[in-house]
């Protein structure tokens, strides 16, 4: 298993220019996240899945869009970058949120993406 | 949300256990205590959750008091690498997938 996987692991974007962040995992899991985490910070949850077609907002959604429509993948869309989102971006999945009434919530995460946006 | 409160820093020696203790006033009867793990230019690991009184695995033990207000993450004999930053969450019941960081303990081991 490759586990989680994101591309690319670097990118520098000028302000005002839109890309995408790509993360996939073979584990097949069902929840799959996205968080940002700025220099000396804690991680903050953008957007979340818990499953294909089903999306939902986290902490610090704007300025971002997902979507679900394999398990396998979930791309966070940056849709006009701005410097505030220079940031190092981990995608995460987890086996699923409750199995036999307990929470199962191990997350593995990618290695993470790091963005400048000048 | 059940928010989290945990020192911003701890230092300590290598072979010598290490405490932290993390405050969560607020968390729901059915909620969980999850520990994670995270060096530098790397994602979180997880390493230990838990729901009440102790848990133990290879790695860590947690224990969790019956008013489950607080929580302590204990390792065992540190070594220089266990030098990270340590992230206590509250995982909630209602909404397992939606997983909150707070801003963790940078732990470090010296010689």
């Amino acid at each position: 298993n490759a586990g989680v996987t994101q591309t690319p692991k670097f990118q520098v974007l000028k302000t005002g220019q839109s890309m995408t962040l790509q993360c996939a995992q073979d584990m097949n899991h069902e929840y799959m996240s996205w968080y940002r985490q700025d220099p000396g910070m804690g991680l903050r949850l953008i957007h979340y899945s818990v499953g294909a077609g089903i999306t939902d907002q986290g902490e610090v959604p704007n300025g971002y869009n997902v979507s679900r429509s394999t398990t396998e993948d979930f791309p966070l869309r940056l849709l006009s970058a701005a410097p505030s989102q220079t940031s190092v971006y981990f995608c995460a999945s987890s086996y699923g949120g409750l199995a036999g009434g307990q929470v199962i919530d191990t997350q593995y995460f990618g290695p993470g993406t790091r963005l400048t946006v000048l | 949300l059940a928010k989290t409160t945990q020192p911003i820093s701890m230092d300590s020696y290598e072979g010598q256990e290490v405490n932290i203790t993390c405050s969560h006033n607020n968390i729901a009867t059915n909620d969980y205590i999850t520990w994670y793990q995270q060096f530098p230019s790397q994602g979180p690991r997880f390493i230990i959750q838990g729901y009440k009184t102790k848990v133990t695995n290879e790695v860590a033990s947690l224990f969790i008091p019956a008013d489950r207000k607080s929580s302590t993450l204990s390792l065992p004999r540190v070594s220089l690498s266990d030098t990270a930053v340590y992230y206590c969450l509250v995982v909630l019941y209602s909404s397992a997938s939606k997983i909150i960081f707070g801003s963790g303990t940078r732990l470090s081991i010296r010689p």
